[in-house]
């Protein structure tokens, strides 16, 4: 079983902040990282699936960066908006496998108008 | 709309029924998988398949069982229900292995309480 941790595990921001969390997965043997947005009493929607070295990927004002070598991935977003409240989960898969995604606990944002 | 769904969105079982939670996606994806999520923990996968009739273990697969005779379909059974197994319940399914920039997606969950 892979240990996947996030942090930090809550974040609250004001409206216009940019800000980062941090994703730490193991090195060895990866595949994939997965990024996904879970907004309360809603399920989780893909923002990213990663997987080289380097990699960056963006989608309107939210990027995420990859480092399989150390492995860690951060997620920006840029000038926050109250509708990005949401937790951020990161998942990563690997150790042999093509199918267990190993989720983290999540990061909770919140944007204050 | 295509999609994937789950049903109930909402159920109460006593210790020691069965109870089934269902799956179903129009999209056809080969590749479907049950998670959990409980406090203090991340979704936890408990079964996935890769087709019709085949199916696997994932990270807390004792006391369900799967079955996917379709494509389409992808239901949970809880043998005899446990309060261990209170939680919500998340169905997905992906168009290609999760390591080809394929991503989940999930249903709307079915939250399972067992008194």
């Amino acid at each position: 079983i892979l240990n996947v941790e996030q942090s930090p595990q809550s974040l609250h921001v004001q409206e216009g902040d940019s800000t980062n969390f941090t994703c730490s997965f193991p090195s060895s043997n990866f595949y994939a990282l997965h990024w996904y947005r879970w907004e309360t009493a809603k399920s989780p929607e893909a923002l990213f699936v990663m997987t080289l070295n380097g990699d960056e990927k963006k989608k309107g004002r939210i990027s995420a960066t990859l480092n399989t070598k150390e492995g860690y991935s951060y997620l920006y977003i840029k000038g926050s908006q109250p509708e990005d409240s949401a937790t951020y989960l990161c998942a990563s898969l690997g150790g042999g496998s093509n199918y267990k995604l190993t989720f983290g606990k999540g990061t909770l944002l919140t944007v204050n108008p | 709309d295509a999609g994937i769904t789950q049903s109930p969105r909402y159920k109460i079982t006593e210790t020691g029924r069965q109870v089934t939670l269902m799956c179903h996606q129009t999209w056809s994806h080969s590749y479907m998988f049950w998670y959990r999520q409980d406090l203090g923990h991340g979704l936890r996968l408990i079964y996935y398949s890769a087709a019709a009739d085949i199916t696997d273990k994932g990270e807390v697969p004792d006391g369900y069982v799967v079955s996917r005779s379709k494509t389409e379909n992808f239901p949970l059974t809880l043998e005899s229900a446990t309060r261990s197994q209170t939680s919500v319940y998340f169905c997905a399914s992906s168009e290609a292995q999760l390591s080809y920039n394929s991503p989940l997606h999930f249903g709307n969950g079915t939250r399972l309480t067992v008194t």
